[in-house]
């Protein structure tokens, strides 16, 4: 089955600075990949995602790149602010439109903290 | 906003005691999910529901069990407490896919203590 792998487990950096965090997949059927941020005391919130035909997204200060070659993928984070400070999820699916479920495998988790 | 919500915040519970998990969804969705997590494992598929009564196992079924009777609630099991079920329990609900995104809505979870 799908595995992804996930890191670093923790980062810490400086705010204004830019942050990255690195995914791989296992499955090459995979084709959409969300991340997720969980803030203390709530559960995920999706905050990003990308679909296997496109390279690159971007979303203001959030960005997600994709090389389905190397079946890696990341989220880049560019001026950190204090209010980023989270953990970060990714995850990747096998999505089949109109079907009926589609679970989602997650990564580890990344705790990111923005020092002020 | 959609809204998925937990019975309880926090829960302690003994070693062989029967444990219910509640979660509700206000939106309708088909999809319901259960997950729990710990530290430096990430979030791993206990078991999910794409139906009333339907339900399939995820990846880490073993000492659990689901129940869903109505569309809007889908409850989590655990038939005899142990010490290794101790973790944070989430919920999260989604709809059939129609479009790009597959996103999933989570409950503020569950922490569950089993002495």
């Amino acid at each position: 089955g799908e595995n992804v792998e996930q890191h670093p487990s923790t980062l810490s950096v400086q705010e204004g600075d830019s942050a990255v965090i690195k995914c791989t997949y296992s499955d090459s059927a995979s084709n959409y990949f969300p991340w997720y941020k969980q803030e203390l005391g709530k559960g995920p919130q999706l905050i990003i995602d990308i679909r296997s035909n496109v390279g690159e997204k971007k979303d203001q200060r959030i960005a997600v790149t994709l090389n389905k070659t190397a079946k890696h993928f990341s989220l880049h984070i560019t001026e950190t602010q204090p209010e980023d400070s989270a953990v970060y999820f990714c995850a990747a699916s096998n999505m089949n439109y109109g079907g009926a479920t589609n679970k989602l495998i997650f990564g580890t988790g990344t705790l990111l903290a923005v020092q002020p | 906003d959609v809204k998925v919500t937990q019975s309880s915040r926090y829960l302690v519970k003994r070693t062989g005691e029967k444990v219910f998990l509640e979660c509700v969804q206000d939106m309708d969705h088909e999809n319901m999910f259960w997950y729990r997590q710990d530290p430096g494992l990430g979030l791993r598929l206990i078991y999910f529901s794409y139906d009333v009564k339907m339900k399939e196992k995820g990846d880490i079924p073993e000492g659990y069990s689901v129940s869903r009777e109505k569309k809007e609630r889908f409850s989590l099991i655990l038939e005899s407490a142990s010490t290794n079920q101790t973790s944070m329990y989430l919920c999260a609900s989604s709809r059939v896919i129609r479009t790009g995104r597959n996103e999933q809505f989570f409950g503020p979870g569950t922490r569950l203590t089993v002495l």
